[in-house]
């Protein structure tokens, strides 16, 4: 079975400083890892994701994460957060090994930016 | 283009109606997804159809019914809901490639906020 995490429920950052919205994960293979957004009354926006190779990956807004093998992370980062940054943020998991054509998603966690 | 769209944007029906939501792309996506997400909660998956064939059905009632008519819409049916089906309804599509693994990012639409009284 394949379970993410977002131990934090909300993440409150002043805007101009760096943020870090965490992410664990468990799958019984190897993962693909994706992180999406989603604004007030709106589907899920694409953020980036992990399939293969470098372990920092970069994204659309100016977000980018890293995977960390030993430590089942991918925690999403953002040098410099701005108030429109401020939404719900969802990490996902799909075992490439299982071919289930599905994602698993972490409870999500709420980024707040202030001004 | 990564547009999904979803038909209507609200809908407000009784528990004896009958309505259809409706999902279409044009990206030439061979998988297409139903999952219903409740306010402040993840989007729990319903159903995933891969080349037009049923593929994912997560012990979903019967009274949610789905249709994928062909590889560009997905339909979703709606008979005798319960208050507690109200949610928002979101509809994604993901490409596969020949052999039908999985490789790439779901797309999603912006969803359906449907209201059961």
């Amino acid at each position: 079975a394949q379970s993410v995490a977002q131990p934090e429920d909300q993440v409150n950052v002043a805007e101009g400083n760096p943020l870090t919205v965490k992410c664990t994960y468990s799958v019984s293979g190897n993962p693909y890892l994706f992180w999406y957004v989603q604004y007030p009354n709106r589907g899920l926006q694409f953020l980036l994701k992990y399939i293969t190779g470098d372990n920092l990956v970069k994204g659309s807004y100016g977000f980018e994460a890293e995977f960390n093998k030993s430590q089942t992370s991918f925690h999403l980062k953002k040098p410099s957060a701005l108030v429109s940054d401020s939404a719900l943020y969802f990490c996902a998991v799909r075992d490439k090994d299982t071919g289930r054509r599905a994602l698993t998603f972490g409870s999500g966690t709420r980024l707040q930016v202030q001004p | 283009d990564t547009e999904v769209t979803q038909t209507p944007k609200h809908l407000v029906m009784g528990m004896t109606n009958k309505k259809s939501l409706k999902c279409e792309q044009h990206m030439g996506h061979r998988a297409m997804y139903w999952y219903k997400q409740k306010a402040k909660k993840p989007p729990e998956l319903m159903f995933v159809y891969s080349y037009e064939k049923l593929s994912i059905n997560e012990s979903v009632p019967s009274r949610f019914s789905p249709e994928c008519p062909n590889s560009s819409l997905l339909n979703l049916h709606l008979h005798a809901l319960q208050p507690e089906d109200s949610a928002l309804y979101l509809c994604a599509s993901m490409t596969l490639i020949s052999t039908g693994a999985p490789t790439d990012t779901q797309y999603f639409g912006p969803g359906t906020r449907l209201t059961v009284l």
